[in-house]
């Protein structure tokens, strides 16, 4: 059974960093691209970042370019998602997410986590 | 600046067909052969449906189809059922290498 847990969320302030983890299993992680969605409190579904299998290629939203980066350690089955200078409007509820095939990261996501909650206030 | 527009709300009866309709406001999208729709259910992560415009994964019942006109692509809901109660988004890759999803639509079971 294919199983994604995040983990890492938690409060934290304006202008600070948090970096959130999701551990795969019950799949051969190493081939298949992953991703980030968040859905802030009441809101819908954003798109944040994937990437490739091998972590060759990342894909960044605009909205949090240059503040976040995404990055998988195949030999922990583990995918990353840093973040920096955290605003009020990146609040949310951040879902990692499994590549429906494991080529083209863009067909969709077949498995979610149950996803970890980002705060950022003061 | 790429976008999915969906109806807020749609609305049927149980054992009725409903259809929500994707449309992409500009080219971003490029040919739009890669769509997908999620269902979400109340503090619950979101659940593939359809992907590729056309394709349904294996246990998702096939009352859901999904199907592409021009810039528009549907989602259509047959034999309702009240189960089916639950907020629907459509996604697509963009030719900017990134991907969007639409606002989402709240579909009712009356």
């Amino acid at each position: 059974e294919v199983q994604l847990l995040e983990s890492g969320g938690g409060l934290v302030q304006p202008g600070g960093s948090l970096r959130v983890s999701c551990v795969a299993s019950g799949f051969t992680f190493s081939t298949y691209a992953v991703g980030w969605v968040r859905q802030a409190p009441g809101k819908g579904l954003e798109w944040v970042a994937s990437i490739t299998a091998t972590g060759g290629s990342t894909f960044i939203a605009d909205s949090v370019k240059g503040r976040f980066a995404i990055s998988r350690d195949n030999s922990k089955s583990t995918l990353y998602l840093q973040m920096n200078s955290l605003r009020a409007e990146d609040t949310a509820i951040y879902y990692c997410a499994k590549a429906v095939y494991n080529v083209g990261w863009y067909m969709g996501f077949d498995h979610w986590g149950q996803g970890t909650l980002v705060t950022v206030s003061s | 600046q790429s976008a999915l527009t969906q109806p807020a709300s749609v609305s049927g009866s149980p054992g009725q067909s409903i259809t929500i309709s994707c449309t992409a406001t500009s080219s971003d999208v490029g040919s739009f052969n890669y769509v997908s729709w999620y269902q979400q259910h109340p503090g619950k992560p979101p659940k593939l449906m359809i992907y590729a415009v056309t394709n349904r994964p294996s246990g998702v019942s096939n009352r859901f189809s999904g199907s592409k006109s021009g810039n528009t692509a549907s989602l259509t809901i047959s034999g309702l059922q009240a189960e089916d109660e639950a907020d629907y988004y459509c996604s697509s890759y963009t030719t900017s290498s990134t991907s969007i999803f639409g606002g989402g639509t709240k579909l009712t079971v009356l």
